[in-house]
């Protein structure tokens, strides 16, 4: 089985300062990893995404996110926060493609 | 590329009114279609999972006489909700994928569903 642990519902920062989303999963085989940005009444876009080769994946809007294997980790970090990133991020795990588990959800505000 | 679409993108309806939403992709086959609801502040709730040809997979505690779904062809999938109800007003997200997407899913934009 497979599963998501987002620590943090809420996470606030300064314009400017870093970011850090945490994802944990639990995972019997190898996963592939994914973040989502999620902005009020729309779907999901996708930040980036993690399959196989290096660990260290770099995303679109300056996000990325390192797998750790041994920790279970898929944390997004950002190094300068901006007002346009305020919105909900998802972290989802699949091995398959067709199952995917996503985490509950952190929900990022910007403060100027 | 791998862009999928909904449509409509919101809906108001009256309570015992039957509702269609339609998930595309555009541009590529999507052999596998899934479709989630969303609850304000709350994640994603993959409802069933759809293969081309084939009947949907629901997932447990999902009315498959409530909520019909068809994937008639490799670009387009329908969910009909039937008869609904105020507390079937939520966010319906579809996503879609392919024989050649690496296991990734690509998302719609949502519809927004409102019973009143």
């Amino acid at each position: 089985a497979q599963s998501v642990t987002q620590l943090g519902s809420h996470v606030s920062v300064s314009e400017g300062a870093l970011v850090l989303l945490r994802c944990n999963y639990s995972s019997s085989v190898p996963p592939y990893l994914f973040w989502y940005v999620q902005y009020p009444n729309q779907g999901l876009q996708l930040l980036l995404k993690y399959t196989t080769g290096a660990t260290l994946v770099k995303g679109i809007n300056g996000f990325e996110a390192e797998f750790k294997k041994s920790e279970t980790s898929f944390h997004l970090t950002k190094p300068s926060a901006h007002m346009s990133d305020a919105a909900e991020y998802f972290c989802a795990v699949t091995s398959t493609g067709n199952q995917f588990y996503f985490g509950t959800g952190t929900s990022l505000t910007v403060i100027p | 590329g791998a862009v999928v679409s909904q449509h409509p993108s919101r809906v108001i309806c009256k309570s015992g009114t039957s509702v269609k939403i339609e998930c595309r992709s555009l541009d590529f086959q999507a052999t596998t279609m899934f479709w989630y609801r969303q609850f304000p502040k709350q994640s994603l709730m993959l409802m069933a999972t759809s293969n081309e040809g084939s009947k949907a997979t629901y997932e447990q505690g999902v009315e498959k006489d409530k909520f019909l779904i068809n994937h008639a062809s490799l670009t387009l999938s329908t969910l009909t909700v039937t008869s609904a109800h105020p507390e079937d007003s939520s966010f319906y997200i579809c996503s879609a994928s392919g024989a050649v997407q690496d296991n990734e899913q690509f998302f719609g934009p949502g519809t927004r569903l409102t019973v009143l």
